[in-house]
């Protein structure tokens, strides 16, 4: 079955460490997004992607950065310079054009 | 002001009763998103509206593009359909999703 796959589901990080959260999608979709929810927010945008080598920054870009050189994947880095990094991180993917959203089931990032 | 705003926060129900989840927003959209999150974190798609009218089941979504608003209506609420409910909206021109803070349905037996 086709979807996308985020890993690890929980991930612990140290101070001053950086962590990259993994996101895998076979649903042959050009768009992924990153997202983050933090308790009582809505969902905000970290980074997207519209094609392969190529990445625009959402509405939270600083302190995480992420790659687009396959298709099928997205990781995203959460650098030491996001000092507030403790929250829930969703994927999602897409065909282009306004066309709803496939979630993965996120990764929850805590710090030690 | 958020761009999406949603009512109720929290809504709890006995099983069997009629639901209704509110959206409303500020802006241009080309289209509207509904999404289910569970309680485990797993977000699903329900709905994707730009007019009208859309049914799923016991699920109906509606929108009324003049009014800015959207309805979600759960017929013959059951405990399985406890989750967060979310409204997103693609903003005229762009690519991007603006999200509602959600709706949190508990559904007693």
């Amino acid at each position: 079955d086709g979807g996308i796959t985020q890993s690890p589901k929980y991930l612990f990080r140290k101070e001053g460490q950086n962590v990259t959260l993994s996101c895998e999608q076979n649903l042959n979709h050009d768009a992924m997004y990153w997202y983050r929810q933090d308790p009582g927010q809505g969902l905000r945008l970290i980074y997207y992607s519209q094609i392969v080598n190529d990445f625009q920054k959402g509405d939270i870009a600083e302190g995480y950065s992420v790659s687009r050189e396959k298709k099928e994947s997205f990781p995203l880095t959460v650098t030491s310079a996001q000092k507030n990094p403790t929250a829930f991180y969703l994927c999602a993917s897409s065909i282009l054009g306004n066309q709803p959203q496939h979630f993965g089931d996120g990764t929850r990032l805590s710090i030690l | 002001k958020n761009e999406v705003e949603q009512s109720p926060q929290n809504l709890t129900a006995q099983e069997g009763e009629f639901i209704t989840i509110n959206c409303s927003y500020s802006v241009g959209i080309s289209a509207l998103h509904w999404l289910q999150q569970h309680p485990g974190g797993g977000i699903v798609s329900l709905f994707m509206l730009s007019s009208g009218k859309k049914k799923h089941g016991r699920l109906i979504a509606t929108i009324n593009i003049q009014e800015k608003h959207s309805s979600l209506h759960i017929t013959a609420s059951h405990p399985r359909d406890s989750a967060v409910y979310i409204c997103a909206v693609y903003k005229g021109g762009s690519e991007k999703l603006v999200f509602g803070k959600g709706t949190k349905l508990t559904v007693n037996p």
